[in-house]
């Protein structure tokens, strides 16, 4: 059974670009979170999405960032006009719909803009 | 308010034994996790308490008093291989599942 998936693995954008990141969760997981780790701090929530619904998105900046997980597909967290301080890790992590009490986490994507 | 605390830091000898403590103050819980971050890796779960007491997993437990708003990570034996961070994390109540986050404890093992 893969593990959660998360791709690019590093992506590099200048300011004003969009990063697309995506996450594959396991097989059998229906449930996603986007956390996000600043150098040196702890990781934040983001976002919770179950297919095709976004459950609590209080994590989130109201601007440019937008998150999704399609019926079929990867979920997708966008952020539009990336500015320097995008600059982050982005972890996916993935949970089934029963035994809800591990998230099993990707390896992250970590983005740098320039 | 929500808070959780944890040391920044902390050094330990090879096969000792080392309690990482972890202190929360959050508008509800609904279960404390302790996950392990290697540098540049994802976290990995490591315990889950949601009742009094104490779990134990082979060389690692970890205790929660909700009344008192702490939790510890104990690791027995330790091996180099268990330098990392370790993680606190709350989970409110509610239907959401998401988690707060402590800062992390960083652990040195040391020959």
């Amino acid at each position: 059974n893969a593990g959660v998936m998360q791709n690019p693995r590093h992506l590099v954008r200048r300011r004003g670009q969009e990063a697309r990141l995506r996450c594959s969760p396991m097989k059998g997981h229906s449930h996603v979170y986007w956390y996000r780790q600043l150098p040196e701090e702890g990781l934040k929530f983001m976002v919770y999405l179950q297919k095709e619904n976004i459950i609590d998105e209080s994590g989130m900046p109201k601007e440019r960032f937008s998150a999704e997980f399609p019926k079929e597909g990867p979920s997708i967290l966008r952020i539009q006009q990336v500015v320097r301080g995008d600059s982050a890790a982005y972890f996916c992590a993935s949970s089934p719909p029963v035994h809800e009490n591990e998230q099993y986490f990707g390896p992250g994507t970590r983005l740098t803009v320039t | 308010g929500q808070n959780i605390d944890q040391p920044t830091e902390m050094t330990a000898t090879e096969g000792a034994i080392v309690q990482i403590n972890c202190t929360y103050q959050t508008s509800g819980f609904n279960g404390l996790f302790w996950y392990q971050q290697h540098a540049g890796e994802a976290p990995t779960f490591l315990s889950y308490n949601v009742l009094d007491g104490l779990e134990e997993k082979g060389r690692f437990s970890s205790f929660l008093s909700r009344s008192k708003g702490y939790s510890y990570l104990l690791l027995k034996e330790l091996q180099m291989k268990d330098s990392a961070s370790y993680l606190c994390a709350v989970r409110e109540t509610g239907n959401n599942r998401k988690l707060i986050w402590g800062l992390g404890t960083s652990l040195a093992v040391n020959p």
